[in-house]
């Protein structure tokens, strides 16, 4: 096991339509967070599993997101009826348990919505 | 809302030098406190972590943490052109989630 990986590493969608993003996380890490970085911004907190509970949820985030990490395996991240912002690079990461350690994150999906 | 603070740059610095990089925290109870480097469309890298008052040392880097001031810092010595990048200060109180700051930009000049 290399690190996180995610799939896909672009995606080019036109408005309107759903897309999907997959997770695999450390096989050993039972925390999974997804974030949202947009140019010249810092990640943004989007979500975050331990195991196979969602635990805590942006505000932020619209009804149309939704994640899922069925067998706290690895995770989906499912946006509906895109809008061109949600153009940005949507990044997995994870973390064993122990607030005290930091993220180890995947190379991230960069989504283009058209 | 939990903020973080970090001026954007672009910080140039020569070859051999010490790069400075600071940033501030709105929230007293942040517990953890992260710098990642990020080079341009790649994802974020962790370099240092810090937990306690005081210096931390790991090669070339130091993080300074000062929880009173509410403030975290990152030297670089000797800098090298493969330190130019985007580096991201992250703070978190129960690790749910860390708050990122929007980054600051370096630049080693050979």
């Amino acid at each position: 096991d290399t690190g996180v990986s995610q799939d896909p590493r672009h995606k080019i969608t036109k408005r309107g339509q759903n897309v999907t993003f997959r997770c695999d996380p450390i096989s050993e890490h039972n925390r999974l967070y997804w974030y949202r970085q947009t140019l010249g911004q810092g990640p943004e907190f989007l979500t975050y599993f331990q195991n196979e509970a969602q635990l805590e949820k942006s505000r932020l985030l619209s009804n149309r997101f939704s994640a899922e990490r069925p067998k706290g395996s690895f995770s989906t991240l499912e946006i509906q009826r895109t809008e061109q912002g949600d153009s940005a690079m949507y990044l997995c990461a994870s973390s064993p348990s122990g607030f005290w350690v930091g993220y180890t994150f995947g190379s991230g999906t960069r989504l283009t919505v058209v | 809302q939990k903020e973080v603070e970090q001026n954007s740059g672009p910080l140039s610095v020569p070859e051999g030098a010490i790069a400075s990089l600071n940033c501030t925290y709105s929230d007293r109870v942040s517990q953890s406190f992260f710098w990642y480097r990020q080079y341009s469309g790649k994802s974020p890298e962790l370099i240092m972590s810090i937990y306690s008052n005081g210096d931390k040392e790991d090669g070339r880097f130091t993080a300074q943490l000062n929880k009173a001031s509410q403030y975290v810092s990152l030297l670089i010595r000797d800098s090298q052109p493969s330190d130019s990048a985007t580096y991201l200060c992250a703070v978190t109180d129960t690790g749910n989630q860390f708050y990122f700051g929007t980054g600051t930009s370096l630049t080693v000049i050979p």
